[in-house]
């Protein structure tokens, strides 16, 4: 959905840099939820936050990932020291009446 | 947790021919099940869905039923057109409310 908002749109990074991926969801939600996508596999969730609140961070490993989604701002999803193994593509979702609605996400490349 | 498995993987068809994708979920507390279609490059669009307290919808060549004592719904696609091609993917939400839990995606390819 058009709506839900996510940049940047492309990220390179060498490993062992930080990426920071932001995504704004559908104009008066407050339910975040990210997804990895691995090249030519399936959804995998990562996390799920409300406003300055983690709900389900079961998706996330376990180490040089956090996610926060502060009062005001978007969402960020950061990825620390990363390496090759991270470049996927990056999802959010948006939550409205039980529905969730999918950003355009980040690609994220790891040279 | 909640384990969603689908079938097939690929999935070839002659246009103008029906698809069926199915997919078993393992909560028998999940209440939705939405299916997502995404072309290549692009993000994951809700096609359908359908909620536990019905069998079946529709929406013009999209069907989508569950059998909830079974544990399964699926995927109905007539009249198969090339833009459908794409890859597919159900889902099912826990009875927690939380988080969708995805199958793994079926590559749908429509032939000419």
């Amino acid at each position: 959905n058009a709506g839900v908002m996510q940049n940047p749109r492309h990220l390179v990074r060498r490993r062992g840099q930080e990426a920071r991926l932001r995504c704004s969801p559908m104009k008066g939600h407050s339910h975040v939820y990210w997804y990895r996508q691995l090249p030519e596999e399936g959804l995998k969730f990562m996390v799920y936050l409300q406003k300055e609140n983690i709900i389900d961070e079961s998706g996330m490993p376990k180490e040089r990932f956090s996610a926060e989604f502060p009062k005001e701002g978007p969402s960020i999803l950061r990825i620390q020291q990363v390496v090759r193994g991270d470049s996927a593509a990056y999802f959010c979702a948006s939550l409205q009446q039980g529905e969730q609605y999918f950003g355009p996400g980040t690609r994220l490349t790891v040279t | 947790g909640e384990n969603v498995e689908q079938h097939p993987s690929t999935l070839s068809v002659q246009e103008g021919d029906s698809a069926v994708i199915k997919c078993t979920y393992s909560d028998s507390a999940s209440n939705y099940f939405p299916w997502y279609k995404q072309e290549l490059g692009k993000r994951p669009q809700l096609i359908i869905d359908i909620r536990s307290n019905v069998g079946e919808k529709k929406d013009q060549r999209i069907a989508v039923t569950l059998n909830k004592t079974a544990k399964h719904f699926s995927l109905h696609i007539t009249e198969t057109q090339p833009e459908d091609s794409a890859v597919y993917f159900c889902a099912a939400l826990g009875g927690g409310g939380n988080k969708l839990t995805f199958g793994t995606g079926t590559q749908l390819k429509v032939e000419l």
